[in-house]
C-alpha cells in the first residue's frame, strides 16, 4: 500500500483566496483524521470522519475552515478566504477500528503559506 | 483536557549512548499510547503503539513502556545512531478511542 496520500504537498496563497487540501487515506481504513502542526500550538486535531461521516469537528478552527468526504478513498479540507495565520503544515491520517488498537498513520503532509 | 507533556525538549547525545525519552500526561483514561518519529519537513512515521492493558511495546532497538497510574510513559532507545536524529512525538487517544492528543515532543540529535 502507499500509504496515505496528501496533495499538494507545497501550497503557496494569497491572503483571501480558497485553499483547497485533498487526501487519500489507506484502502480499508474507516476514519479519517485532518490536523494542523504551528510552532506554536504543535499538532492539533481538527476533524475526523467515520465510514465518511464527519464525527467531530471541534477542532475546526472557524467557519472560513470546511472537511468533506465524498466517499471512502478521498477527502478534502477548504479554508476559504484563506489568511496569514492559516499558515502551518496539514497532515491527514487514517486508521483502521480494532478495538484498542487503532493505529493512526500519516501522509507526509501539506505545507501551506498564505501571504 | 488532557495534558501531553515531554521532557527534556531536546536531547543531544554523542553515537552508542543508551537515552530515555519522557512521556507524562494527566488524564490515564486512555485507549492507547503511540511514539512517532517526525523528520524535518515530513510527516509523522508510528514507531510503537501501546494498548491501555499493556505495560510495554519493543521494536529493534526501541523499547516503550507505560504506567497508567503515575501516567508516564518512556521511549528507550538503545546504542543511539544518528539516524535516529529527529522529533519524537508521544500521543494519546482518549475521547472514545479516535482522538489523538499530542506531546510537546522532544527533538534529539545523535553525534558522531
Amino acid at each position: 500500500d502507499a500509504g496515505v496520500i496528501q496533495s499538494p504537498r507545497h501550497e503557496v496563497t494569497e491572503m483571501g483566496q480558497e485553499v483547497t487540501l485533498r487526501c487519500k487515506p489507506i484502502s480499508g481504513h474507516d476514519y479519517l483524521f485532518w490536523y494542523r502542526q504551528t510552532m506554536m500550538r504543535g499538532l492539533e486535531l481538527l476533524i475526523y470522519f467515520n465510514n465518511n461521516v464527519p464525527i467531530d469537528d471541534s477542532g475546526m478552527p472557524e467557519d472560513r475552515f470546511s472537511a468533506k468526504m465524498p466517499n471512502a478513498s478521498f477527502s478534502t479540507l477548504k479554508i476559504q478566504p484563506s489568511e496569514p495565520r492559516d499558515s502551518a503544515v496539514y497532515f491527514c491520517a487514517s486508521s483502521f477500528f480494532s478495538g484498542r488498537a487503532n493505529e493512526q498513520f500519516f501522509g507526509p503532509g501539506t505545507r501551506l503559506t498564505v501571504l | 483536557k488532557q495534558e501531553v507533556t515531554q521532557i527534556p525538549a531536546a536531547l543531544s547525545v554523542p553515537e552508542g549512548e543508551n537515552l530515555v525519552l519522557n512521556c507524562s500526561f494527566t488524564d490515564s483514561a486512555i485507549y492507547n499510547l503511540q511514539w512517532f518519529r517526525q523528520d524535518p519537513g515530513k510527516g509523522l512515521t508510528s514507531l510503537l503503539l501501546i494498548q491501555s492493558s499493556q505495560r510495554e511495546q519493543t521494536s529493534g532497538r526501541l523499547n516503550a513502556s507505560l504506567d497508567k497510574s503515575s501516567g508516564r510513559s518512556t521511549l528507550y532507545i538503545a546504542a543511539s545512531q544518528p539516524g535516529d536524529s529527529a522529533t519524537y512525538l508521544c500521543a494519546l487517544l482518549t475521547g472514545g478511542g479516535n482522538k489523538l492528543t499530542f506531546g510537546t515532543g522532544t527533538q534529539l540529535k545523535v553525534e558522531l
